[in-house]
């Protein structure tokens, strides 16, 4: 069984950073690509970044390039978002997700709130 | 860019057929994947590579695509179906996830 629990979201001013985690068990995480995909209130589904097995290939989103940095660190199967400048557009729950067949997404966790201070 | 058009709702009886669309404006030979969401709740892989369907997921679930637009098909909709599904493709070109804007599905 597949297991992916995110961690580290709350409550941030704009401006600031936030690094968020994603705990892997239930499969071999070091040849899995990974995602991590967001949801603002009451919206759709956003990709916004995703890595290779070995974290030597990543992809963004334009809205959050030069912003966010996927990375992994296979020997504690744990996947990261690191979000810097953050914008109260950034307001979403955000999901890891494992790569599955064809592009798809074939594991989600449970997302992690991220949330903006007035 | 990729983009892919879902319509925002569709309604079905119990027992009836539906159908949700998804236009791309780019579709070539790539899959076409589908999520089911329920409130609440992490999206859940209902089809992936346009057809198959991941362990788990009923035989009442379906999916083609021809010429630039794909579609998921419940047969036999059930109230537990009713709940926002989304399309995704996935483009090798500028190495991108695209999800569509998502239908909620309403079993009346």
């Amino acid at each position: 069984q597949v297991y992916l629990v995110e961690s580290g979201g709350g409550v941030v001013q704009p401006g600031r950073s936030l690094r968020l985690s994603c705990a892997a068990s239930g499969f071999t995480f070091a040849i899995s690509a990974m995602h991590w995909v967001r949801q603002a209130p009451g919206k759709g589904l956003e990709w916004v970044a995703g890595i290779s097995h070995d974290g030597t290939e990543d992809n963004y989103a334009d809205s959050v390039k030069g912003r966010f940095t996927i990375s992994r660190d296979n020997s504690r199967k744990t996947l990261f978002l690191e979000m810097n400048s953050l914008r109260p557009d950034d307001t979403a729950v955000y999901f890891c997700a494992r790569d599955g067949a064809g592009g798809s997404l074939d594991s989600w966790g449970q997302g992690t709130l991220v949330t903006f201070s007035s | 860019s990729y983009v892919l058009t879902q319509p925002p709702s569709v309604s079905v009886a119990p027992g009836k057929t539906a159908t949700i669309s998804c236009g791309g404006n780019m579709f070539g030979s790539e899959g076409v994947h589908w999520y089911q969401q329920k409130p609440g709740q992490a999206p859940v892989q209902v089809l992936y590579s346009t057809s198959d369907r991941p362990s788990g997921i009923p035989e009442r679930f379906s999916g083609s695509k021809s010429g630039n637009m794909a579609a998921l098909t419940i047969s036999s909709v059930e109230a537990g179906d009713e709940a926002d599904y989304y399309c995704q493709i996935w483009d090798s070109l500028v190495h991108h996830l695209v999800f569509g804007g998502g239908t909620k599905l309403t079993v009346l």
